[in-house]
């Protein structure tokens, strides 16, 4: 089975942005997967941020963005602050059903 | 308002089965477009999409959990249910279920989500 693939890290400072990646173990991530991004803080189910690779889901804020870069797709936070530290997942569509993929913890410091 | 709500046991054996409950609101599943997942996450490790049943009784699969996963509904209850045979403590989990529109591929509201922990 294809592997969903997030850096499992990432760190940015306040202020700053950051942009985090979701692949495929094998091929490209096209709008065809209509990604969709998660955010979890701990205790919490997760909120989503994006869905359909780069519509804002209701109340998330124009600072988070996504997009295809490459062969993955992306979500840029710009202007990150301190309550965007969390763990962040991506959900690709594959052959009529989902797949997340492993996360990527956020660190703002 | 959407709300969704899972039930079910929080401790069951190795091999049992475990039967879980969404109970929602706000919406209804016989309305064109409308679906409910399940999705689990061990404690500490990534999210984990299990099943998906549409309004139109189309139901979708992890095909790696297939073997052990039925997914219903019963929409006069607004009620969504998860069954999963043959369960091993890898298994624990905090087990949601979630709303989702068909052509948005988004699970757009979640429940509180349920700790289900198999051990003998």
């Amino acid at each position: 089975q294809t592997v969903v693939t997030q850096e499992p890290s990432f760190s940015v400072s306040p202020g700053g942005t950051v942009t985090l990646t979701c692949g495929l173990s094998s091929g490209s991530v096209s709008t065809n997967y209509s990604p969709s991004w998660y955010q979890q803080t701990p205790g919490q189910a997760p909120r989503t941020l994006i869905y359909n690779t780069n519509t804002r889901s209701s109340g998330v804020p124009d600072r988070f963005s996504g997009s295809i870069l490459g062969n993955k797709a992306a979500l840029t936070i710009t202007g990150a602050q301190a309550d965007d530290e969390s763990d962040y997942y991506c959900l690709l569509y594959m052959g009529g059903g989902w797949v997340f993929g492993g996360g990527t913890k956020l660190t703002v410091l | 308002q959407i709300t969704l709500k899972e039930s079910g046991p929080t401790l069951v054996k190795p091999t049992q089965t475990l039967t879980l409950t969404c109970t929602f609101s706000g919406f209804s599943l016989s309305t064109r477009a409308m679906g409910v997942g399940w999705i689990r996450q061990p404690p500490g490790k990534a999210l984990e999409w299990l099943a998906l049943i549409y309004w139109n009784d189309d139901k979708r699969y992890s095909p790696s959990l297939k073997s052990r996963l039925t997914i219903t509904k019963d929409t006069s209850k607004n009620q969504v249910v998860l069954t999963m045979t043959n369960m091993d403590p890898v298994d624990t989990a905090i087990y949601y279920c979630a709303h989702l529109i068909w052509l948005q591929f988004q699970f757009d509201y979640w429940g509180q989500g349920t700790l289900v922990t198999v051990s003998s």
